[in-house]
Order: C-alpha cells, then sequence, then structure tokens
C-alpha cells in the first residue's frame, strides 16, 4: 500500500506478557517515529530512527520499552512485562526526511489493552 | 520546560460559522509548527508546517497564523462543515533535540 501499515490494529494481552507492535512505513521514508496516545489526548513522542540509526529515545516512559528498526524500514516497539497502565494506542509516523519541513504521515495504529 | 498549550479544550460551532482555534507554545530553539486535524479513531493528518519566517499560511478554509515573537499560533476555519468535527493537534519541532511536542489539542464539534 502507499500509507504507513501497522500490525497488529489491536493487541489484548495480560498483565505481564511482552507485545511486539510493528509498523511498516511508507517506502523511502528516512525517519520513523514512534507515538503513544491515551485516549482523548494528543500523542505523546516515544522515539524516532533515521535509517537504522535510533536518534532520541527520550520518549520511552521505561526500560520495559524498547524500539528498533534493524535495515532501516520495519520497526518495531516492544513492551516487556507489560502492565495495565501501558494500554493505549500506539502509533507509528514516517516521514522522507528529518528536515525542518518534513510531514509526518501517521499510520492507523495498534490499539494495545492490558488486562 | 518545553510546552505546548492550547485552547479552548472543546468548542461546539454552527455549519457555516468561522472559528479560531489557539495555541501556545514555550519550545526553543524553535524550528517549525504544525497543525493537524484527527478524526475521531484515524491518524493525525498534517493541515500546515510554518517555519518562523511564515507569519501566515493557508489549506482551503483553513489558515494557520504564527506569530514568532509572542510564540503563538491560531487556526482559523472558515465557513465551517460537518466535517470539520475533528480534534485540531498543534506540534512545535524544536527543543535541543528537534523533538515534536505534541498539545492536547482542541475537539472541534459543527452542528448542523
Amino acid at each position: 500500500g502507499a500509507g504507513v501499515s501497522q500490525s497488529p490494529r489491536y493487541k489484548v494481552t495480560k498483565r505481564g506478557q511482552d507485545v511486539a507492535l510493528r509498523c511498516d512505513p511508507i517506502s523511502g521514508h528516512v525517519s520513523l517515529y514512534w507515538y503513544r496516545q491515551a485516549l482523548g489526548q494528543g500523542p505523546e513522542f516515544l522515539t524516532y530512527f533515521n535509517y537504522e540509526a535510533q536518534q532520541d529515545k527520550s520518549g520511552l516512559p521505561n526500560d520495559r520499552f524498547s524500539a528498533e528498526r534493524p535495515e532501516g524500514s520495519i520497526s518495531t516497539l516492544t513492551i516487556q512485562r507489560t502492565e495495565q497502565r501501558d494500554s493505549a494506542m500506539y502509533r507509528c509516523a514516517s516521514s522522507l526526511a528529518s528536515g525542518r519541513q518534513d510531514t509526518q504521515y501517521f499510520g492507523p495504529g495498534t490499539r494495545l489493552t492490558v488486562l | 520546560k518545553n510546552q505546548v498549550e492550547q485552547s479552548p479544550q472543546s468548542l461546539i460551532i454552527l455549519e457555516g460559522k468561522n472559528c479560531t482555534l489557539q495555541c501556545n507554545y514555550t519550545v526553543s530553539p524553535f524550528s517549525n509548527l504544525r497543525w493537524y486535524k484527527q478524526d475521531t479513531g484515524r491518524g493525525p493528518v498534517s493541515l500546515t508546517i510554518m517555519t518562523f519566517s511564515e507569519n501566515t499560511k493557508s489549506n482551503g478554509r483553513y489558515t494557520a497564523t504564527l506569530d514568532a515573537d509572542t510564540k503563538q499560533s491560531s487556526l482559523h476555519i472558515t465557513a465551517s462543515q460537518l466535517s470539520d468535527s475533528a480534534s485540531y493537534i498543534c506540534v512545535v519541532k524544536g527543543g535541543s533535540q528537534g523533538n515534536l511536542i505534541f498539545g492536547k489539542g482542541t475537539k472541534l464539534s459543527v452542528k448542523p
């Protein structure tokens, strides 16, 4: 497809389980961003990559959260030992470059529910 | 602290009316400011991106203004339509690491 895709679209898991969320950016886009969005709130920045390099992970809430983009394309956000407070919509975005005028294109998100 | 504040939190207007949404920021250094429209259950869609040298930018019925001196931006919607009902999010790129800092959004409801 032409847009950013994410999978799964919905994930329900039990507390303590690990989850992996996948983002497939627009082909050729250099930058990839992960956000978390609580209901009724704006997106909260988690981390971003230029190519395969993780440029900034200051938004990751704690060390249970990690992300990788090993080949500079698809990215995986992993949450270990999930907790109920991790429940949220996780959104991925990509942009052609990381310059001043880059437009970010958002994926549909993965709705994570931790029981 | 780098912050983006939006007002009002929510707004209800009648179809055909105009409205203006506000965004104040304290992000430094400043790179650019974006307005996004987010329909319920969908991802945000970019409306405008403005750098400090641009003080007005239009996209159809949407007009964004930026005052880099007072660190304020507004999004004006003209002749509103039912399809304008959405959350409008102000985002500032800047800070020492060039991150995107999001406001909480203004939820706009356009009624017939």
